[in-house]
């Protein structure tokens, strides 16, 4: 099993419409949880953080955490075309021995 | 502030060279982290420093390693370059306490563009 998994997409949304990316990990040990965006050949850029169980908002960017479910996602809402990157889920390993673990990614393609 | 910064930002290598990639990370960070990501997939872990001793190292062979500087900063060497080398090298930093349950945030470099030919 994958210690962090995310549909690879692309996934496609029109312009002003919610995007939903959904990450899960198998550490039940992680604490910290994170989004990163990243453009095409650009470095990941951090959007959000999340520790506790429930929502996390951040003007248009809402993270979401169950860590009963092993879940953890993002919610866009109003997604623009400037939105369109891979979205990447990074979540603490410590019961792996390394610190940050990144999913595979998720291609969001924002429709004007 | 500045952010972490990485030099060079291109680095074009002949196989069989030896490549020294360099990374500054955000002042009071103690701990970097090195990625490998080849073009168009998800970022590989490589190494992990924190207050100069390496704490982990990725699924990568030996010819790859590195150290962290006094100072913080740390430098990723890659020896007997081959062609599958040529990816995006990622720096981070965070405040990560070793031993905690819990991360900072950590946050990127612009990245050295290594190029075996």
């Amino acid at each position: 099993q994958k210690e962090v998994e995310q549909n690879s997409g692309p996934l496609s949304v029109p312009e002003g419409a919610i995007a939903s990316l959904n990450c899960t990990y198998s550490d039940r040990g992680s604490q910290s949880f994170f989004w990163y965006r990243q453009y095409s050949g650009k470095s990941p850029e951090l959007i959000m953080f999340i520790y506790s169980n429930g929502d996390k908002e951040d003007g248009r960017f809402t993270a979401q955490l169950n860590k009963a479910s092993q879940y953890v996602s993002l919610l866009i809402r109003d997604s623009q075309p400037s939105d369109s990157a891979t979205y990447l889920c990074a979540v603490n390993a410590y019961n792996y021995g390394q610190n940050f673990v990144f999913g595979p990614g998720t291609r969001l393609s924002v429709l004007p | 502030e500045a952010g972490v910064t990485q030099s060079p930002t291109h680095l074009i290598k002949t196989r069989g060279q030896q490549a020294t990639l360099r990374c500054s990370p955000i002042s009071g960070h103690t701990s970097v982290y090195w990625y490998q990501q080849a073009l168009g997939l998800g970022l590989q872990f490589l190494l992990w420093y924190d207050e100069g001793e390496e704490r982990n190292r990725g699924n990568f062979p030996p010819r790859f390693s590195g150290r962290q500087f006094p100072n913080y900063s740390s430098e990723l060497n890659v020896n007997a370059l081959e062609l599958e080398d040529s990816a995006l090298y990622l720096c981070a930093s965070s405040l990560a306490v070793v031993g905690s349950n819990k991360n900072t945030e950590a946050f990127f470099g612009q990245g050295t563009r290594l190029t075996v030919v």
